[in-house]
Order: structure tokens, then C-alpha cells, then sequence
């Protein structure tokens, strides 16, 4: 079983959109959870941290961590097509070492 | 981008012959990393440093080695190729304190 599973989709929606993204994870020692925003041929980019459980909004985008369930989310609110890209989600018990979910492929159709 | 550059960006090489790559950063963060994409996996740590000669092995780290001779700069090195390590190579480095990492732009690495 993988440390973190994340659906690959892909997801396509219509601009506008909410879209809920979500990962799963088997180690309830994680408490650094993190989205990060790749384009095509690109390096991923930091979206959101959360450190340990709650929520987190900045902008259109809102992060979630429930670690009861071991399950984090982000939203992405009036969604646009500058938002199509892959997102990751990582996770991390002390900061130093990460693991990444596959990703999800989303695309936003204007 | 945090001052991260990657060389080379692509190479091609042959199953045996040895291959390093360079992660330079400008703004002497602690922390660098080394991770492999590939569809399917995501992406997975290599290699870590945490300070100059410091280093510690992540996730994959079989038929790879580093070094970090210098804060700026952290080199990853394929010993012996082989095509399994055909991939998509990223240096990140860490912001102390944080869990936050920024990425380079990554170096597209097929091994034939």
C-alpha cells in the first residue's frame, strides 16, 4: 500500500466550477500536508501548507486536512482556465522527508 | 523560483555510462533535495542534504548517489545508467523551520 493515494483522474470541468481534489494516506504520523500545482513540462509549485489538522483559504483555494480520517482535500472555488494543470498533494512527518501523490490531471473547459 | 537551476535540462545516454546532474540555488537554503517523476509513482525522494556534506538516502535512492560540497550546490549521480533511471529529475530545496519546498524546472533524463 502506498504512503498517499491520490485519484489521477482526469478531471475536467467547465469554467466556473468548484473542484474538490483529494488524497488519502496510511500514516497517521504525517502532520505536514501540502498541495503543490504542476503545469505541463514544468516544476511543481507550492499552493498550500497546513500543518496538522483544519482548514486553510487563500484566494479561490481552500485546504482541508481531517486527519481522523486520514484525508486532505483542496477546493478550488470559481475555477478557471489558467487552474488546468496537474495537482500534487505531499505529506510529511517531520518536515523532511516528503511523499507525493500521483496526482490529478484537471482541465477547465472555458 | 527561489534561484534553482538545473544542467543539463535533457540528456540522452547509454545503459553503463556514469551521469551527473547539478541543482544550483542562489539564496543558500539548507535544505536541497533530489526526486524522480514518473507516470504512475509521482514524485519519489532520492537523496536529501541538509547542510553541506550532509546527506541522507529517501525513498529510491538504490544506484544513486550525492554530494554537497558547497551550500549552492548539490549533485546527483547515476553511477552505472541503466534505462529504469530514464525519468524526469527535480532539485527542490526546503525553507529551514518550514515544510514548504520549491522546485527547479527539472531535467529530462533518457537512458537508452
Amino acid at each position: 500500500q502506498k504512503e498517499v493515494e491520490q485519484d489521477p483522474g482526469p478531471l475536467s470541468v467547465p469554467e466556473g466550477a468548484i473542484v474538490s481534489l483529494n488524497c488519502t494516506y496510511s500514516n497517521s504520523a504525517f502532520q505536514y500536508f501540502m498541495w503543490y500545482r504542476q503545469y505541463s513540462r514544468k516544476g511543481p509549485e507550492l499552493l498550500m501548507y497546513t500543518y496538522s489538522s483544519g482548514n486553510k483559504e487563500d484566494g479561490r483555494f481552500t485546504a482541508q486536512v481531517d486527519k481522523s480520517s486520514k484525508y486532505i482535500s483542496l477546493f478550488i472555488r470559481d475555477s478557471q482556465p489558467s487552474d488546468s494543470a496537474t495537482y500534487l498533494c505531499a505529506m510529511s512527518v517531520t518536515g523532511n522527508q516528503f511523499y507525493f501523490g500521483t496526482g490529478t490531471s484537471l482541465t477547465v473547459i472555458p | 523560483d527561489a534561484g534553482i537551476t538545473q544542467s543539463p535540462r535533457h540528456k540522452v545516454t547509454e545503459t553503463g555510462t556514469p551521469v551527473t546532474l547539478r541543482c544550483h540555488q542562489t539564496e543558500n537554503h539548507r535544505y536541497m533535495y533530489w526526486y524522480r517523476q514518473d507516470p504512475g509513482h509521482g514524485l519519489r525522494l532520492i537523496h536529501y542534504s541538509y547542510g553541506v556534506k550532509d546527506t541522507d538516502k529517501g525513498e529510491v535512492s538504490d544506484g544513486y548517489s550525492v554530494s554537497r560540497s558547497k551550500t549552492e550546490d548539490f549533485l546527483l549521480t547515476l553511477e552505472s545508467a541503466t534505462s529504469s533511471q530514464t525519468s524526469v529529475y527535480f532539485c527542490a530545496v526546503g525553507l529551514a523551520g518550514t515544510a514548504t519546498q520549491y522546485f527547479g524546472p527539472g531535467t529530462r533524463l533518457l537512458v537508452l
